[in-house]
């Protein structure tokens, strides 16, 4: 199974600033047949299902906003939210889908300093 | 858009089971992957199997072999998730969520192509004596 560690497992930021998210797993997820890291990302409000916000790694599902951005590949990748707003406090996640079992981090609490 | 609509919550006595529904409306259903993944208090996210109501055949992660059984029906566009044997280990919030591009080869298996974009509302299943 792919293990994916995220770090940190919370972080405060005050109003406007970045917030970045670290994931790593224990092996590859980028396919050679097409050149594509198979990682998502999701938000998870209190009391709410989680959301996806990208997924190849870099790419915004739609209706995510664009402060919100992925980068990364191979085994290390990042979220950023360029300039953090009151309604970004969340638990984000990351997923793997190169294989099953699909498999999480273990999440990171982004709070407001 | 496709919505996912759960069954309501569930407290059961361990070593029974729980089935739990997920139904569509607003958009395809057969061929997509319906997921299920659960949520313990205060933890994180658990992915436990999927199913192309197109294909079948589920697929299981190991861990709930024996136990997990997920099933879909075309015809209303429902999917089910029954986990037998149930312990305390299992209190948790079940969701549904669906993968809408994959790839499906009967030899080689289920590959996606994507997140998982829409999710159920959730259903809480509490084990306890």
């Amino acid at each position: 199974d792919i293990v994916m560690t995220q770090s940190p497992d919370s972080l405060a930021v005050s109003l406007g600033e970045r917030a970045t998210i670290n994931c790593k797993s224990s092996q590859t997820v980028l396919h050679s047949s097409n050149n594509e890291n198979y990682l998502a990302w999701y938000q998870q409000k209190p009391g709410q299902s989680p959301k996806l916000l990208i997924y190849w790694a870099s790419t915004r599902e739609s209706g995510v906003p664009d402060r919100f951005s992925g980068s990364g590949s191979g085994t290390d990748f990042t979220l950023t939210i360029s300039t953090l707003q009151a309604e970004d406090v969340a638990v984000y996640y990351c997923q793997q889908y190169y294989s099953t079992p699909l498999t999480f981090g273990g999440g990171t609490k982004v709070e407001i300093k | 858009q496709v919505q996912l609509v759960q069954s309501g919550a569930e407290v059961k006595k361990p070593g029974s089971s729980v089935k739990v529904s997920c139904k569509a409306s607003g958009g395809t259903f057969s061929n997509n992957v319906i997921n299920w993944v659960r949520q313990a208090p205060g933890q994180g996210l658990e992915w436990m199997g999927g199913i192309i109501p197109l294909f079948d055949p589920p697929n299981y992660a190991q861990k709930f072999q024996g136990r997990l059984t997920i099933t879909a029906d075309k015809s209303t566009m429902t999917a089910y998730m029954e986990l037998s044997s149930l312990r305390a280990e299992d209190t948790a919030v079940y969701y549904c969520a669906r993968v809408p591009h994959f790839f499906y080869d009967k030899s080689g298996g289920l590959y996606y192509y994507y997140g998982m974009d829409v999710w159920g509302q959730g259903t809480t299943v509490t084990v306890s004596s």
